[in-house]
C-alpha cells in the first residue's frame, strides 16, 4: 500500500519561498510509470493541480504557476519536493502530494494515492 | 485551458436515494474524466477514471458515464458514508478538476 506524506512549515511569510516535501513509503519513486504530484486547495474551494515530476526528473507545470514553481526529486530518499516562490496570501491552503497515473501516455495524470494534505498559511 | 463545470453545486438527499452530478468540460475531452470523494479534512479518493471505470475498491453503487463533454456520476443507492464533496478532473489537458458537489442529509 503506497503512503505519501507531506512535512515543511506551516506558516510563510509573503515574498518568501514555500518549501515542502513529500516522502514516499509502500513503493519506490524509482520504479517508474508514475507523475508525482502537488496538488491545492484554497480553504473552503476546490483542487487546483501545480505540477508533476517523473522519476527522470522531467517536470511538468500548471502553465498559472509556471514562473514560480519548482518540483525536485531525491529518488535515494524516495522523496520528491515542492518550492513555490515569491508567495502571498492567495497561496494559503492546503498542499496535497499525490501519485498520478496516465491511464493513457499522451494524457495528464489522474491521482489515485494522495497524502493527507498539509495546511501552509502565508502571513507576516 | 479547459473547464469543467459541475452541477449541482450542493444537494440533499436521504439515505437509499439515487443521487446523480454532472460534469460540463469546456470542450470535448474523450472520457479523459475522473471522479473523487473528499470527506472534511481529508484527502480526495479516486472513485471512477476514464469516465466509467471503477477504481479498485469502490463498491459498485458508483458508476459514471457520459462521452464529450457532459459526464455524469451516479450513487445507486445513497449510504450514510457517502455524505461528502464530490470532485471531476479532465485529464485531456493539463488537469483541472470541477468545483465541487457537496452531498448533504435531507
Amino acid at each position: 500500500q503506497v503512503q505519501l506524506q507531506e512535512s515543511g512549515p506551516g506558516l510563510v511569510k509573503p515574498s518568501q519561498t514555500l518549501s515542502l516535501t513529500c516522502t514516499v513509503s509502500g513503493g519506490s519513486i524509482s520504479s517508474g510509470g508514475y507523475y508525482w504530484s502537488w496538488i491545492r486547495q484554497h480553504p473552503g474551494k476546490g483542487l487546483e493541480w501545480i505540477g508533476y515530476i517523473y522519476y527522470s526528473g522531467s517536470t511538468y507545470y500548471n502553465p498559472s504557476l509556471k514562473s514560480r514553481v519548482t518540483i525536485s526529486v531525491d529518488t535515494s530518499k524516495n522523496q520528491f519536493s515542492l518550492k513555490l516562490s515569491s508567495v502571498t496570501a492567495a497561496d494559503t491552503a492546503v498542499y496535497y502530494c499525490a501519485r498520478g497515473i496516465r491511464f493513457l501516455e499522451w494524457l495528464s495524470p489522474h491521482f489515485d494515492y494522495w497524502g493527507q494534505g498539509t495546511l501552509v498559511t502565508v502571513s507576516s | 485551458d479547459i473547464q469543467m463545470t459541475q452541477s449541482p453545486s450542493s444537494l440533499s438527499a436521504s439515505v437509499g436515494d439515487r443521487v446523480t452530478i454532472t460534469c460540463r468540460a469546456s470542450q470535448g475531452i474523450s472520457n479523459s474524466l475522473a471522479w473523487y470523494q473528499q470527506k472534511p479534512g481529508k484527502a480526495p479518493k479516486l472513485l471512477l477514471y476514464a469516465a466509467s471505470r471503477l477504481e479498485s475498491g469502490v463498491p459498485s453503487r458508483f458508476s459514471g458515464s457520459g462521452s464529450g463533454t457532459d459526464y455524469t456520476l451516479t450513487i445507486s443507492s445513497l449510504q450514510p458514508e457517502d455524505f461528502a464533496t464530490y470532485y471531476c478532473q479532465q485529464y485531456y489537458s493539463t488537469g483541472t478538476f470541477g468545483q465541487g458537489t457537496k452531498v448533504e442529509i435531507k
